[in-house]
């Protein structure tokens, strides 16, 4: 079965500061990977998506992230965090053999970013 | 712009009365889009895949007498969730995608049981 951890359920940093958000994920054939932006009452946005090819994998609002499969990892990172960062993050995973469509959640991260 | 749109937004209604809430895929055909429920300060929990033309995929713990999909076009399904109570106030939030592309979500529905 798949699933995604999220370590942290909340996160605080500085205006400026780094911002590293960790997602882990469990599967036995490499996943579809992403992570979506939710603001308050709002539906989900998408950051950025892992599929095949690059490692590394540059999203909007300067957000990027690393899948690292020895690590079972899809960590989200931005250099310098900005007010407008404050939000709900999801790591999400999607089993490409299963013929399953649906994406599986991690319990989410909330990020404070203080000025 | 949207690709997804959900609708109403928010709605109230009181106990054991039915809503129904819209999701529409704006400028693709979506023959299978997915409703999810949020709990407050939770994560995102998949109800159901919708097919159209057919019936829906409920998960385990989901009662499909409770809430009805009907997934009767390629861009509008609708989540009805009948005879309501408190416990279903909740956040739902319906998603869909093109072929070989990320799923897009609707803004969600909040919806309260009085």
């Amino acid at each position: 079965a798949q699933s995604v951890t999220q370590l942290g359920s909340h996160v605080s940093v500085s205006e400026g500061a780094l911002v590293l958000l960790r997602c882990n994920y469990s599967s036995s054939v490499p996943p579809y990977l992403f992570w979506y932006v939710q603001y308050p009452n709002q539906g989900l946005q998408l950051l950025l998506k892992y599929t095949t090819g690059a490692t590394l994998v540059k999203g909007i609002n300067g957000f990027e992230a690393e899948f690292k499969k020895s690590e079972t990892s899809f960590h989200l990172t931005k250099p310098s965090a900005h007010m407008s960062d404050a939000a709900e993050y999801f790591c999400a995973v999607r089993i490409m053999d299963t013929g399953r469509r649906a994406l599986t959640f991690g319990s989410g991260t909330r990020l404070q970013v203080q000025p | 712009g949207a690709v997804v749109s959900q609708h109403p937004s928010r709605v109230i209604c009181k106990s054991g009365t039915s809503v129904k809430i819209e999701c529409r895929s704006l400028d693709f055909q979506a023959t299978t889009m997915f409703w999810y429920r949020q709990f407050p300060k939770q994560s995102l929990m998949l109800m159901a895949t919708s097919n159209e033309g057919s019936k829906a995929t409920y998960e385990q713990g989901v009662e499909k007498d409770k809430f009805l999909i009907n997934h009767a076009s390629l861009t509008l399904s609708t989540l009805t969730v009948t005879s309501a109570h408190p416990e279903d106030s909740s956040f739902y939030i319906c998603s869909a995608s093109k072929i070989n592309s990320p799923l897009h979500f609707g803004n969600g529905t909040r919806l309260t049981v009085t």
